[in-house]
Order: C-alpha cells, then structure tokens, then sequence
C-alpha cells in the first residue's frame, strides 16, 4: 500500500492559480494512474483529473481549460494547476491512485480556500 | 448535482442489515463496476468494495456489492455503531469518458 500527501498553499487569491503537489511514498510512481479529486465543504466528491505515469492526461469536461496535471517521475511527485480560482473553487482536495473511480489509496485531503 | 443517485440519508439499529442505493446510466453503472467508499468526519474516503465484491483485506464480508442494470447497492449486515460515516458511490462513465460519483449517503445507526 502506497501513501500518499498534499503540500501547498491553504489560501489562494481569486483569480489566481491554485497549484499542489502529491508525492508518493512507499512505492513508485511508475506503472500507475493518479488522480486528483476534490470534496467542497459539506458536499460530495467532484473529479477533476488523472495522469499516467508517461504524462498522458484526462480532465473533468468541467474544469477543462483551466485544469493542467503534471508528474515528475524523478521525484515521485504529480501535481495539479488550476487557474482563474473562485470562491466555488474552495475545497478539500485529495490526491489518489487508480483512475477508474478504483481509488485504492488516497491522501490525508488538503483544504484550499479561496478568498481575497 | 452529482451524475449517480444516492438517498441523502440511511439508518438501522444494531446488528440490523441495511442497503444503500445507487442509480445511474448505461453509460455509466450499466456498462461499468461500481465502487463504493465510505468516509468518516474530517478524514479521507476510504475504498471499501465493488460491484464485483473485490474488497481490500481488513474490510469484513459484513460488507457486500451488486449490481443489477443502471443500479447498485452496497449491503451492510450486523450493523455496528463503528459503520456510522458516510458512504459515495462512483462508477466509470462512458460517455463522459471519466468517473463519476454519487451524492454520499450519511448512515446512522440508531
């Protein structure tokens, strides 16, 4: 079993970009799909996007445009972009393995606000 | 609005059984497994079965999956105080060619 944590900045600015990074522990990056999906307070769960290994990528339609998921295979790290915040933005956001609704491990979750 | 269907709520007592629904679409329940996870206050969700009734080890076979066509349900026998968390559905999506999820059911156990 591989863990997984979140890093990054708790408070973002509207407009700006939201930018966290995943790193994984306790097995390698390679070989796997890895997601981001994130939780709004009191609400259910949202995907946004995954990426393979090889830098392939597949976004939420909803997001697309906005969104942009990147893995540095060198440091067992992917990270996760999301420009022109707003406040519907403000979540818990939670990295995970698997992409096919399969998550079999997740991270502890990061709350990200978004407020001026 | 999430794209599968959950009731917002579930109960039952001690030792009771009780199932939690999920509702979707061909494209999505109807052609694919369905996952479920459940997710206790203030922590991450956690993987707990699917349709096909794969479970990670430590999960009990108090807990089960099914499918039948664009529905699924997750069945808990001998409740206990300790399944009180929150349960969400997902399933892989055709059409959208990405995963979706369900709204969450919050059990209680009375």
């Amino acid at each position: 079993q591989v863990q997984l944590q979140e890093s990054g900045p708790g408070l973002v600015k509207p407009s700006e970009t939201l930018s966290l990074t995943c790193t994984v522990s306790g097995g390698s990056i390679s070989d796997y799909y890895w997601s981001w999906i994130r939780q709004p307070p009191g609400k259910g769960l949202e995907w946004i996007g995954y990426i393979y290994y090889s830098g392939s990528t597949n976004y939420n339609p909803s997001l697309e445009g906005r969104v942009a998921i990147s893995v540095d295979t060198s440091k067992n790290q992917f990270s996760l972009n999301l420009r022109s915040v707003a406040a519907a933005d403000t979540a818990v956001y939670y990295c995970a393995r698997g992409h096919h609704g399969d998550y079999l491990d997740w991270g502890q979750g990061t709350l990200v606000t978004v407020s001026s | 609005q999430s794209v599968l269907t959950q009731p917002p709520s579930a109960s039952g007592t001690p030792g009771q059984r009780v199932t939690i629904s999920c509702s979707g679409r061909a494209s999505n329940i109807g052609s694919n497994t369905v996952n479920w996870f459940r997710q206790f206050p203030g922590t991450a969700p956690k993987f707990l079965i699917d349709s096909n009734n794969r479970r990670p080890s430590g999960v009990p076979d108090r807990f089960s999956g099914s499918k039948s066509g664009t529905s699924a349900s997750l069945a808990i026998s001998g409740l206990q105080s300790e399944d009180e968390a929150d349960y969400y559905c997902s399933s892989w999506d055709d059409s959208l060619n990405g995963p979706v999820f369900g709204g969450g059911t919050k059990l209680t156990v009375l």
